[in-house]
């Protein structure tokens, strides 16, 4: 099976700009997982999906959104660009039940100036 | 609230070396634990897991990690260090359903030849 496929590799956006990131899970995977990486926080979670509702929240700004669609695919949209906002953005994929492992894509890294 | 507390954010160990991370966690129900290891420019692979039942348990790549319920503790050790194990290694913990992962600071692994 093909591994989750983040989609870009690199974005460089400006202060203020919006920027959406894709993700696409493991086949037959319905839960999709987001998670920023920075050297000062590490790794937080951000937000989970599965079958199309988000089921489980981080502590992130409202600005931070995502969505799921009916193949399972995702997207997380970050408005209003900071630069504290400069991270590696981790998706992953589980079948979704308790404790099932994630699958990590290598990830978006995202660059504001 | 979970935490994760990884000691040591560096290690460096001789080529065939012991090597050991230690990692403590706090949760007030029994917890899932994970490892998982990321090496340069790429997302996290899963090491090992702990659910339920033994409480030794043998991951990928010769890691192995004993989960202790009285030391809040589930460290990874190999018993003997390989140059391709530098890299860094995160000890994860959800005790919900679904996949929100709290993640150590992470441990940087340097093997010297």
């Amino acid at each position: 099976k093909a591994g989750v496929t983040q989609t870009p590799r690199y974005l460089i956006k400006t202060r203020g700009q919006q920027v959406t990131l894709s993700c696409s899970p493991i086949s037959g995977h319905r839960s999709v997982s987001w998670y920023q990486q920075t050297p000062g926080q590490g790794l937080q979670f951000l937000f989970e999906y599965f079958s199309e509702t988000q089921r489980n929240k981080g502590n992130f700004p409202g600005r931070f959104s995502g969505r799921q669609f009916s193949n399972s695919r995702s997207e997380m949209n970050v408005s209003t660009l900071e630069l504290g906002d400069s991270a590696l953005y981790l998706c992953a994929s589980s079948e979704g039940q308790d404790a099932s492992p994630l699958h990590f894509g290598n990830g978006t890294r995202l660059t504001v100036t | 609230a979970q935490s994760v507390t990884q000691l040591g954010s560096h290690v460096s160990v001789s080529e065939g070396a012991l090597v050991l991370l230690r990692c403590n966690y706090s949760s007030s129900v029994p917890p899932y634990l994970f490892w998982y290891v990321q090496y340069p420019n790429q997302g996290l692979q899963l090491l090992l897991k702990y659910t339920t039942g033994a409480t030794l348990v043998k991951g990928i790549n010769g890691f192995e990690a004993e989960f202790k319920k009285s030391e809040t503790s589930f460290h990874l050790t190999k018993p003997s260090a390989h140059m391709s194990d530098a890299a860094e290694y995160f000890c994860a913990v959800t005790k919900a359903a679904g996949n929100k992962l709290t993640f150590g600071g992470g441990t940087r692994v340097l093997v010297k030849p």
